[in-house]
């Protein structure tokens, strides 16, 4: 069985600050993870993927997230806060392998970015 | 994405109606997926389908049931609208990665 926790619901950054969305998971085959954004009243869009190649994953829009196998977490990152980054952020986790889109998902973190 | 189409956008049925969400795509994937969001849950798997004449359930497929009987389309109905089932669901293709429509609001009162 998989899970996934996000820790923070909500999380407040001034524009041009560090952002910093956590997210731990639990999984007992090497996991694919990902995050996903999803801006009001529309679908999920992919930020980033880890699919067991370089443990630094770079996404769109400036984000990116660090594997940590020996602390189980997926972080995503972005130095310099948009106020176009303000939106809901998904983290997400499957089994490798053929399991394709069965994903379990976190309960998700809303980002606000202040002026 | 514009390859995954959800409709409709909106709805509003009532208890006990039987209700069939559409999902349809252009890719021609094989691998296809229904999934509900409520807030502090992110997203459930409801079903999902592999192939023509595949379906499988997910972690909250009570109440729900799909069909597939040609690649492009994926139509979810639910056989007796409950409350319980007030959400946002989205259908999504996948393969490595999974993409997703824009959803579908439903409400039932």
């Amino acid at each position: 069985a998989q899970s996934v926790t996000q820790l923070g619901s909500h999380v407040s950054v001034s524009e041009g600050a560090l952002v910093l969305l956590r997210c731990n998971y639990s999984s007992s085959v090497p996991p694919y993870l990902f995050w996903y954004v999803q801006y009001p009243n529309q679908g999920l869009q992919l930020l980033l993927k880890y699919t067991s190649a370089a443990t630094l994953v770079k996404g769109i829009n400036g984000f990116e997230a660090e594997f940590k196998k020996s602390e189980t977490s997926f972080h995503l990152t972005k130095p310099s806060a948009h106020m176009s980054d303000a939106a809901e952020y998904f983290c997400a986790v499957r089994r490798g392998g053929t399991s394709y889109g069965k994903l379990t998902f976190g309960q998700g973190t809303i980002l606000t970015v202040h002026p | 994405d514009a390859e995954i189409t959800q409709s409709p956008r909106h709805k509003i049925t009532e208890t006990g109606r039987q209700v069939t969400l559409a999902c349809h795509q252009t890719w021609n994937h094989n691998n296809m997926f229904w999934y509900r969001q409520d807030l502090g849950h992110g997203l459930r798997l409801i079903h999902y389908s592999y192939g023509v004449q595949d379906t499988n359930k997910g972690e909250v497929s009570d109440g729900y049931s799909v069909s597939r009987s040609n690649t492009e389309d994926l139509p979810l109905t639910l056989e007796s609208a409950a409350s319980s089932q007030t959400s946002v669901y989205f259908c999504a293709r996948a393969t490595d990665e999974a993409f997703f429509g824009q959803g579908t609001r439903l409400t039932v009162v």
